[in-house]
């Protein structure tokens, strides 16, 4: 299966400050989805956007999505020591019911 | 509130032994999963199954077996464990939604060392 590759793998930033994280991936894609995992626990689902979307808000959470490129991205806004977290995309392939596939992953560390 | 349920958190088992790890739903899912994460590598499916008594292959099976006996229950079964198997194991489930959307739930994890 082909990966979406998140960048950067790790970022680092203060207490109050925005965090980005990209996705690229390769497929034409049903939607894109990001997961949250603290560390040691499992993932949790944080947020879908459509392949006809182009942007989503969850309360501090903003998707984008560009099929164009077949790229995406997570901000976070006024990011808390809570937020500190890994950041996973995944994508869900136009062909049927198949499994997501996940990428790799941005490791974020929120200083407070 | 969907609840994802895995066996053991931390597990240690000797190479050649025969090793299951358990994993339970009880939202009425369909789909069930198990990845396993390795630092460098993400997530990786190792087996998954849309339907009681159906598997299928994921992306490193090898090593590996699973049985899905009830709708609820997904098991995942090392024959003959070895050290590069040693890992985070995953497991998750979801719905068959129509129009793709298939949010995965995941459990909190098992720890696997074996020496």
């Amino acid at each position: 299966s082909q990966q979406g590759e998140e960048d950067p793998q790790a970022l680092s930033i203060q207490e109050g400050e925005n965090a980005t994280m990209n996705c690229s991936y390769k497929t034409s894609i049903n939607n894109l989805q990001w997961y949250r995992q603290n560390s040691g626990r499992g993932l949790v689902h944080l947020i879908l956007i459509r392949s006809n979307e182009r942007e989503k808000h969850s309360g501090r959470l903003r998707v984008t999505l560009d099929t164009s490129k077949k790229s995406s991205s997570l901000l976070i806004t006024a990011s808390r020591a809570a937020d500190t977290a890994s950041y996973f995309c995944a994508t869900d392939a136009i062909a049927g019911n198949t499994p997501l596939v996940f990428g790799k992953g941005t490791r974020l560390s929120v200083i407070a | 509130d969907v609840k994802v349920t895995q066996s053991s958190r931390y597990l240690v088992k000797r190479t050649g032994e025969k090793v299951f790890l358990e994993c339970v739903q009880d939202m009425d899912h369909e789909n069930m999963f198990w990845y396993r994460q390795d630092p460098g590598l993400g997530l990786r499916l190792i087996y998954f199954s849309y339907d009681v008594k159906m598997k299928e292959k994921g992306d490193i099976p090898e090593g590996y077996s699973v049985s899905r006996e009830k709708k609820e229950r997904f098991s995942l079964i090392l024959e003959s464990a070895s050290t590069n198997q040693t890992s985070m194991y995953l497991c998750a489930s979801s719905f068959i939604l129509a129009g793709g959307r298939n949010e995965q739930f995941f459990g909190p994890g098992t720890r696997l060392t074996v020496l």
